[in-house]
């Protein structure tokens, strides 16, 4: 039984360069958030989406950054023409539909380095 | 009104000790309180949960105590191993159209041998 599955583990990318981060739930999952964890910093919330919707994105940078959801294949966080404070680990979370407080499960993250 | 406070920031404990950590919230809205665990390199797992209508919980080792007069909540860690040494986050949410987590600033826990 998969869990929260994210890839690139790791990316480096220069500076004005695109970022594209992909997360693929928990089987049987529909709703998905990414948070983003600066160096030793706690967790900040940036995007909560369900399939081919977004429905909170009250943390996402209003530039360069967006998410979504397709109706098929993963979800994708997007960072178009990085800077170097873009440099964090990219958390993806899933949980299934629900009432509140069911378990988010994180993946393993990915890593951005920014050069 | 969405933060979540945690403290302290770290903490050494011997091995076989108690570890203790603490968050404080201000939103009354929130109804559920999970907390979890990180390992570097690794995604946070889930530790532990508890809901306002109790006023603890354990499941092995690791103990929530809730006080909702006092909107504090704490994450006990009893005979802490050094396996136990990681980064341990407290969280809150709350239902409504999102059930997103608001994450406090983390605890390092250091178990020494």
């Amino acid at each position: 039984n998969a869990g929260v599955m994210q890839n690139p583990r790791h990316l480096v990318r220069r500076r004005g360069q695109e970022a594209r981060l992909r997360c693929s739930p928990m089987k049987g999952h529909s709703h998905v958030y990414w948070y983003r964890q600066l160096p030793e910093e706690g967790l900040k919330f940036m995007v909560y989406l369900q399939k081919e919707n977004i429905i909170d994105e009250s943390g996402m940078p209003k530039e360069r950054f967006s998410a979504e959801f397709p109706k098929e294949g993963p979800s994708i966080l997007r960072i178009q023409q990085v800077v170097r404070g873009d440099s964090a680990a990219y958390f993806c979370a899933s949980r299934d539909q629900g009432t509140s407080g069911n378990t988010i499960y994180f993946g393993e993250g990915s890593w951005l380095t920014v050069v | 009104q969405q933060q979540v406070k945690q403290s302290p920031q770290s903490l050494i404990v011997q091995k076989g000790g108690i570890s203790i950590i603490n968050c404080a919230y201000e939103n009354t809205a929130f109804d559920y309180f999970p907390w979890y665990q990180q390992f570097p390199g690794k995604g946070p797992a889930l530790l532990i949960a508890i809901r306002p209508d109790v006023s603890e919980k354990k499941e092995g080792r690791f103990t929530i105590s809730f006080n909702k007069s006092a909107k504090q909540f704490s994450l006990h860690i009893m005979d802490s191993q050094p396996g136990d040494s990681a980064t341990y986050f407290c969280a809150a949410s709350y239902g409504g159209a999102t059930n997103k987590l608001i994450f406090g600033t983390g605890t390092l826990l250091a178990v020494q041998p």
